[in-house]
């Protein structure tokens, strides 16, 4: 599959921690790929969270953090925050089709 | 702290071309590669393509037939043009800065609305 499979939702209380898998193939997580993660929130841009698997760019708290193993990754938020609410997006490459490939995307509720 | 804006027509007849602009500032677009991407509404991001400042463009197969990009470094712009669009190209047209196959850095984005 030349695709990227989330859950299309997650929730969780403040404070509480929450994962969004992201599943993919063997033509582009299980190849080796990096995948990297995004964060979308109401009217403001999409925010590159978390980039080649599991490094956080500068100014990204620790609350979040993601790894990668076999086909698929997965991305946790702990101490979550109202502010967290908002899209969430994994995104790789794949080697069959020759070009980025995104996740269908996770709406994250904080309760 | 480099932004990203997108302009342009918010609503294009069928069959017609999409024109839109992605104005960069905080850093020259020179010497780095940008990329288009959408999101029809409900469905995932779609890359559309990526071009150099040198004109070195790649555009995702299943829309290369219909798309163009452009940079513009005295402008500090980048272009999009799609032709004969329909109904399915409604979406929200995002521009992003990108390296290593990842996007560091997006605009607002721009709805885009074909329809008659």
């Amino acid at each position: 599959q030349s695709f990227l499979t989330q859950p299309p939702s997650v929730s969780g209380a403040p404070g509480q921690r929450v994962t969004i898998s992201c599943s993919g193939s063997s033509s582009n997580i299980g190849a080796g790929y990096d995948v990297h993660w995004y964060q979308h929130l109401p009217g403001r841009a999409p925010k590159l969270l978390i980039y080649a698997n599991m490094n956080r760019p500068s100014g990204v708290p620790d609350r979040f953090s993601a790894s990668k193993s076999g086909t698929s990754a997965s991305l946790a938020i702990t101490g979550l925050q109202p502010e967290d609410e908002g899209h969430y997006y994994c995104q790789s490459f794949d080697h069959s089709l020759t070009f980025v490939i995104f996740g269908g995307g996770t709406k994250l509720t904080v309760l | 702290q480099v932004e990203l804006q997108e302009s342009g027509p918010g609503l294009v007849k069928p069959s017609e071309t999409l024109s839109l602009t992605c104005i960069v500032s905080g850093d020259s677009i020179k010497n780095q590669y940008w990329a288009w991407i959408r999101q029809p509404a409900g469905k995932r991001l779609e890359w559309i393509g990526r071009i150099y400042t040198s004109g070195d463009t790649f555009y995702n197969p299943t829309l290369a037939s219909r798309v163009t990009m452009s940079a513009d470094t005295s402008t500090n712009e980048i272009s999009l043009k799609m032709t004969s669009v329909t109904a399915a190209d409604t979406a929200i047209y995002f521009c992003a800065r990108t390296t290593y196959r990842r996007f560091d850095k997006w605009g607002l984005g721009k709805l885009v609305t074909v329809s008659s």
